[in-house]
């Protein structure tokens, strides 16, 4: 069975540029969670979609964005970049979202 | 307060030495609790759910303490592959509140 597939798994853009990061779940996940890791800390909790509806929000601005569609593949918006958002960003999927979460390969984003 | 804190390391052992470490996490209502293991440049893979009675996985043993909000990884018998980053990760709401991670390295 594959596991969570990202897309692209690089990216280079400029600063105010938009981008839009996509990820597929774990065939029969409904639950899909995006995180931003920066180096040398843990991954930060930006989103959850359950069923198409945002669960959960982190502490991130508004210049970032997430939908999740029928066939529970979500994307990942992010506009006005700045270099600070320059990281990797994991989508991980789950069952439900109270269990276990199985992380994607990241789409690593350099913003210059 | 971060919400899971961790001894970054690193933890330098040789093959076949015993490690352990542990986190603390500050919210009480957290649900459920986990290690990850992310190695150089890609992404967290589980290692283990962490119940309160303990529980084990081979070499490897966690531990959680619901009064000190307290959770422990123990590695036996340490492997060369067993060189990463270890992740204290706490589900709280749905969402997964990750430490910074402990680098363990284990040397020939």
């Amino acid at each position: 069975d594959a596991g969570v597939t990202q897309s692209p798994t690089h990216l280079i853009k400029t600063r105010g540029q938009h981008v839009t990061l996509r990820c597929s779940p774990i065939s029969g996940h409904k639950s899909v969670s995006w995180y931003q890791q920066v180096l040398g800390q843990g991954p930060q909790f930006i989103f959850q979609y359950y069923e198409k509806e945002e669960r959960g929000r982190g502490n991130f601005p508004d210049r970032f964005s997430a939908r999740q569609f029928p066939n529970y593949s979500s994307e990942l918006n992010v506009n006005a970049l700045l270099l600070g958002d320059s990281a990797l960003y994991l989508c991980a999927s789950s069952l439900v979202g109270r269990e276990e979460a199985f992380f994607g390969q990241g789409t690593r984003l350099t913003v210059v | 307060r971060k919400e899971v804190e961790q001894d970054p390391g690193p933890f330098n052992v040789p093959e076949g030495a015993t490690v352990a470490f542990n986190c603390t996490y500050s919210n009480s209502a957290s649900q459920s609790f986990f290690w990850y293991r992310q190695d150089c440049r890609k992404e967290p893979k589980l290692l283990m759910s962490v119940y309160s009675s303990g529980n084990e996985d081979g070499r490897f043993t966690a531990q959680l303490n619901r009064a000190s909000q307290y959770i422990s990884l123990l590695i036996r018998d340490s492997k060369l592959s067993d060189s990463a980053t270890y992740l204290c990760v706490v589900n709280h709401d749905y969402k997964l509140s990750f430490g910074a991670g402990t680098t363990v390295t284990v040397r020939a």
